[in-house]
């Protein structure tokens, strides 16, 4: 089946700095790709679409300043947390749609801002 | 915006009972979807209902899709622990987008 790749798994950084993540779509190509966040024993909240070529699309709340996001090419999209501080410590996942019914989601982003 | 609403929020049950978490929107959805994240891992997912009062099943997994279309169930006939986990239901937004509601966790005791 369709596999995103997500690296890297957990990532522990410090207050200020920046953690870029990324998504690659396997064997197929992602024109879209979502992002999203979840916090502990919460469901998963979109945070924006990013679409190949142009610009992404964030949710309302979500500041786009903040988290950067590129889609380069049909198969990676990058997720840039810049100037992390410890709120933004979460799950990120990315997801796809590989052309079935369902979405493929990466195996997530655990990060920890100290 | 379009929000899906899920009950319970928890759900512990002995192995071998069944299980049911109920999804719920005041408007009317395209389709749903259900996935299935286990502690520590990412959503996968399970299956898409797309017409009304649907039915599908998978295993001792029984999904279903109101007439209305604005509900939909999962339904775990005699759980066993490789069933922990949480179940989301979810559906798209008008801009394609996947819309995810709130989620049942499910744990077993053995």
């Amino acid at each position: 089946g369709a596999v995103v790749s997500q690296h890297p798994s957990r990532v522990i950084c410090k207050s200020g700095t920046s953690v870029k993540i990324e998504c690659r779509s396997l064997d197929f190509q992602a024109t879209t790709m979502f992002w999203y966040r979840q916090f502990p024993k919460q469901s998963l909240m979109l945070m924006a679409t990013s679409n190949e070529g142009s610009k992404a699309t964030y949710e309302q709340g979500v500041e786009k300043d903040k988290f950067l996001i590129n889609h380069a090419s049909l198969t990676l999209s990058t997720l840039t947390v810049t100037s992390a501080h410890p709120e933004d410590s979460s799950f990120y996942i990315c997801s796809a749609r590989s052309g079935g019914d369902g979405y493929t989601f990466g195996s997530g982003t655990r990060l920890t801002v100290v | 915006g379009q929000q899906v609403m899920q009950i319970p929020q928890y759900q512990h049950v002995q192995e071998g009972e069944d299980f049911t978490t109920y999804c719920n929107s005041s408007t009317t959805l395209s389709n749903i979807q259900w996935y299935k994240q286990r502690p520590g891992g990412h959503p996968v997912f399970l299956i898409q209902l797309v017409k009304s009062g649907e039915v599908k099943k998978q295993k001792r997994l029984t999904f279903q899709f109101g007439e209305a279309k604005k509900n939909s169930s999962l339904h775990i006939t005699a759980t066993q622990t490789t069933d922990v986990g949480t179940y989301f239901c979810a559906s798209y937004s008008s801009a394609s987008k996947i819309i995810f509601g709130s989620g049942t966790r499910l744990s077993i005791r053995p």
